[in-house]
């Protein structure tokens, strides 16, 4: 199974601060059709996952473009440039190309 | 409106058996590859499997491969999980979401699996 590896598990960021998460895949995440499915979810606190970012940099319909996605083959980052509060809750990396599919750990995201 | 409505969680005892169900509106379910995922007490995130958008092809984590099976009723835009034989280690959110990009959720629905 791809392993997702997620860093850090945990970020405090005051408002405003612009921050990054970093997902490592143990294996190159390009389908064989040229798409490259990894994707990054925010679940808030008491509620569902909702995407963010699909196909590792394009922003979900309704998504503020403070979030942005990067990276290729193994190495992916989300960045929000200007916290906000509404931004705190639990930010999950998953990947589409390899089944099983798998999730990464977590990121927390707090607000100082 | 999109919405992914799962239900037919709760309580239930080692070793017997439960099926959970997904209805969506709002979209053209039969047009979706559609996946159940589970979320665990510690927040952990499963890929449980997934479905094609007619049914045809089902895919699973090898894990849960002989206990789970998903399918679909396209008539009444709803997607089921059959549990069989659960384990405690089933205990979990259950949550419903579109394969293509995971850009659809439910609300999910608690399993709890306990004597």
């Amino acid at each position: 199974d791809v392993v997702l590896t997620q860093t850090p598990p945990t970020l405090s960021a005051t408002i405003g601060q612009s921050v990054s998460i970093s997902c490592r895949s143990s294996q190159s995440l390009l389908h064989s059709n040229g798409n490259t499915y990894l994707h990054w979810l925010l679940q808030r606190p008491g509620q569902s996952p909702q995407l963010l970012i699909y196909l590792v940099s394009r922003l979900e319909s309704g998504v503020p473009n403070r979030f942005s996605g990067s990276g290729s083959g193994t190495d992916f980052t989300l960045k929000i440039s200007g916290v906000e509060a509404e931004d705190l809750g639990v930010y999950y990396c998953v990947q589409g190309t390899h089944a099983p599919f798998t999730f990464g750990s977590g990121t927390k995201l707090e607000i100082k | 409106e999109v919405q992914l409505v799962e239900s037919g969680g709760g309580l239930v005892q080692p070793g017997a058996s439960l099926k959970l169900s997904c209805v969506a509106s709002g979209f053209t379910f039969s047009d979706y590859w559609m996946s159940w995922v589970r979320q665990t007490p510690g927040k952990t995130m499963e890929w449980i499997g997934d479905i094609k958008y007619d049914g045809s092809y089902t895919n699973y984590a090898p894990s849960l491969k002989n206990r789970f099976t998903i399918s679909r009723d396209n008539a009444k835009s709803t997607l089921y999980l059959q549990m069989s034989n659960v384990r405690s280690e089933d205990t979990a959110t259950y949550y419903c979401t579109t394969t293509e990009g995971f850009d659809y959720w439910g609300q999910g629905v608690m399993v709890t699996v306990s004597s």
